[in-house]
């Protein structure tokens, strides 16, 4: 199976510090994708980066990839209440239609 | 606005029973695509379509199927074949060509009586 795995698979941390999640994948991509999901809604696309860029930033949220460990991390820095949120890594294999292949979240809750 | 519209919210479905979950996109994409989601879990794809009367099976199609008779509508049918159809389910689309991400309506809860 070409399923990514979340890590952690669930993250708790007080408002204003920084939270990282990370995500590795097991066959070469064309991009990576996060997302974000709020409980009972559907997906929001957060980020997406390139298989030949290792680092892309928007507002508070920086994503690194690392395609020679397979490994992609997502960082919120200074988080707040409304970041509580399931985040998941999706990767597109090929170019074209696509079909991503989604990594199972980590569900973060942002303590005030 | 532009965006992709689910409905219903929440379906229950008897034993036996076919049931079509609706998605409509105006946001002139080609493709569009069937999640399933189970608690805790991340999406599995069920079927997507790039163009109009085209479409490809996921990696969990069995008991379910599509149609794309336009561009802005990709109903999925939970038929009575799917033993198991208790699950969360997100259709989202998607312009084809180059790195595109994807957008997502709010999902139908799907529930056995």
């Amino acid at each position: 199976s070409q399923q990514g795995e979340e890590d952690p698979q669930a993250l708790s941390i007080q408002e204003g510090e920084n939270a990282t999640m990370n995500c590795s994948y097991k066959t070469s991509i064309n991009n990576l994708q996060w997302y974000r999901q709020n409980s009972g809604r559907g997906l929001v696309h957060l980020i997406l980066i390139r298989s030949n860029e290792r680092e892309k930033h928007s507002g508070r949220l920086r994503v690194t990839l690392d395609t020679s460990k397979k490994s992609s991390s997502l960082l919120i820095t200074a988080s707040r209440a409304a970041d509580t949120a399931s985040y998941f890594c999706a990767t597109a294999h090929h170019q074209g239609a696509q079909k991503l292949v989604f990594g199972q979240g980590t569900r973060l809750t942002i303590n005030p | 606005d532009g965006g992709i519209t689910q409905s219903p919210k929440y379906l229950f479905r008897k034993e036996g029973q076919n049931v079509t979950l609706s998605c409509e996109q105006n946001l002139n994409h080609d493709a569009m695509y069937w999640y399933r989601q189970d608690p805790g879990q991340g999406l599995r794809l069920i079927y997507y379509s790039q163009i109009v009367n085209d479409f490809q099976k996921g990696d969990i199609a069995e008991g379910y199927s599509v149609s794309r008779e336009k561009k802005e509508s990709f109903p999925l049918t939970v038929t009575s074949a799917q033993k198991n159809p208790t699950a969360f389910y997100l259709c989202a689309s998607s312009i084809v060509q180059g790195d595109q991400p994807q957008h997502f309506g709010d999902g139908t809860r799907l529930s056995i009586l």
